[in-house]
Formats: structure tokens, C-alpha cells, sequence
């Protein structure tokens, strides 16, 4: 069956900018997840939404944002772009979100402001 | 609060050595533990995972990784190295509770022919 797929898989955007990024997770997992990865930070919970709603939130600033559609597509929006914002963002999915299971991440959605 | 550590940030071995990647876990019940994979311009991919069944758990690409409660370690494994084994490695650990993942920083493993 077809893996969690991001959409796009490169990005250039300007300072200021916004940026919606686009996950399709695996057919029937209800639970989406997104990690943000840099060099500096590394592996970063942003948020993860089940069943269109969001259940948990990392640290980060209003500024990024996410939904879920009801066939479990996600989105995350940043807006008002910064320097610090570039990385690859990644997309997990699950049946149900329980903690003893293994998401899968998609490959990822490279993000560079300039 | 959940965190791993992963000592040694670069871990070089020779092809058909044993690989060893360190990794260990603060918390105060054991929790759930996982080992990611990711090879350039990819996501990650699961290699194996401790949910409280089996201390040693056998995963992918004959990686295994054994949760010591004693020691509150959960390093991985293999005993041959392949050129194809070199990436970088996580550890990661999730709590019977929230549901996100805590990353180590990672370990990028080279294999020399």
C-alpha cells in the first residue's frame, strides 16, 4: 500500500512569505503527526491532529499551524516566514496515535526562506 | 520529563564489524523505546521498537536492540555491518501518555570498506 506522501518535496520561499505543506497519510491511519528537523535542533514535535482534531501541540510559536480533513489529509501552514524556519518538515501517521506504536514518516518537505 | 541521549554523535566501523550505537532514556517508568533509520533526503524509517514485551527486540535489516532497565539503555545492534547500513540513527521515546515522539540528536554511522 502507498506510504505517507508530502507534497511538495522542495520549497524556496521568501522571508515574510507563508507556506502551506501538504501530508497524505496511510490509507486508514487516522492519526498525522509533523516534525520539524534542522541541523541545530534536530527532531522537533510541531503538533498531531486524529480525527480532525488536534491533540497535542509542541513549542512553537502561533506561527505554524496545522489541520486535518476529514479523509485524514493534513495540513501545516507557516506563516510570516523567517530565516529560522527552514528545514525539513516530516510527516508521520498511525492507525490510532497509541504510544506503542511506530509511526511512519513520509520523506519530508525541504523548506529554504531566503 | 521524557529525553534520550545518544552518545557519539559519528560512529565509523569497518564492513562486516559489529555495530554498536548507544542510546539511553530518562524517565521515571520505563517507557515506550524506538530506533529510526534515515538515509539522505529521506524520512525516517522504524527499525524496531520495546513496548514491554520482550527485552531483546529483533527489527529490520538484522538490527536488534536490547532495553536494559537497570542500566535504562536501549542500544542497537548488528553484528556485521554492511555499506548499505550507513545513515544517520535515532532513538527516540514515547511515554504511555501524549503523543509525540522525543528524539535523540541522532548518530551518523559510517561503514569503511
Amino acid at each position: 500500500k502507498a506510504g505517507v506522501t508530502q507534497t511538495p518535496r522542495y520549497l524556496i520561499k521568501t522571508r515574510g512569505q507563508q507556506v502551506t505543506l501538504s501530508c497524505s497519510p496511510i490509507s486508514g491511519h487516522r492519526s498525522v503527526s509533523w516534525y520539524q528537523q534542522t541541523p541545530g535542533q534536530g527532531l522537533q514535535f510541531l503538533f498531531e491532529y486524529f480525527s480532525e482534531t488536534q491533540r497535542n501541540k509542541g513549542n512553537f510559536p502561533g506561527r505554524f499551524s496545522g489541520r486535518q480533513f476529514s479523509n485524514s489529509r493534513s495540513e501545516m501552514n507557516v506563516s510570516t516566514l523567517e530565516l529560522g524556519d527552514s528545514a525539513l518538515y516530516l510527516c508521520a501517521s498511525s492507525a490510532t496515535g497509541g504510544a506503542g506504536y511506530g509511526y511512519t514518516f513520509g520523506s519530508g518537505t525541504r523548506l529554504t526562506v531566503v | 520529563a521524557q529525553s534520550v541521549t545518544q552518545l557519539g554523535s559519528h560512529v565509523s566501523v569497518s564492513e562486516g564489524a559489529l555495530v554498536l550505537l548507544r542510546c539511553n532514556y530518562s524517565s521515571s517508568v520505563p517507557p515506550y523505546l524506538f530506533w529510526y533509520v534515515q538515509y539522505p533526503n529521506q524520512g525516517l524509517q522504524l527499525l524496531l521498537k520495546y513496548t514491554s514485551a520482550a527485552t531483546l527486540v529483533k527489527g529490520i535489516n538484522g538490527f536488534e536492540a536490547e532495553f536494559k532497565k537497570s542500566e535504562t539503555s536501549f542500544h542497537l545492534t548488528k553484528p556485521s555491518a554492511h555499506m548499505s547500513d550507513a545513515a544517520e540513527y535515532f532513538c527516540a521515546v514515547r511515554r504511555n501518555t501524549g503523543n509525540q515522539f522525543y528524539f535523540g540528536t541522532g548518530t551518523s554511522l559510517t561503514v569503511i570498506p
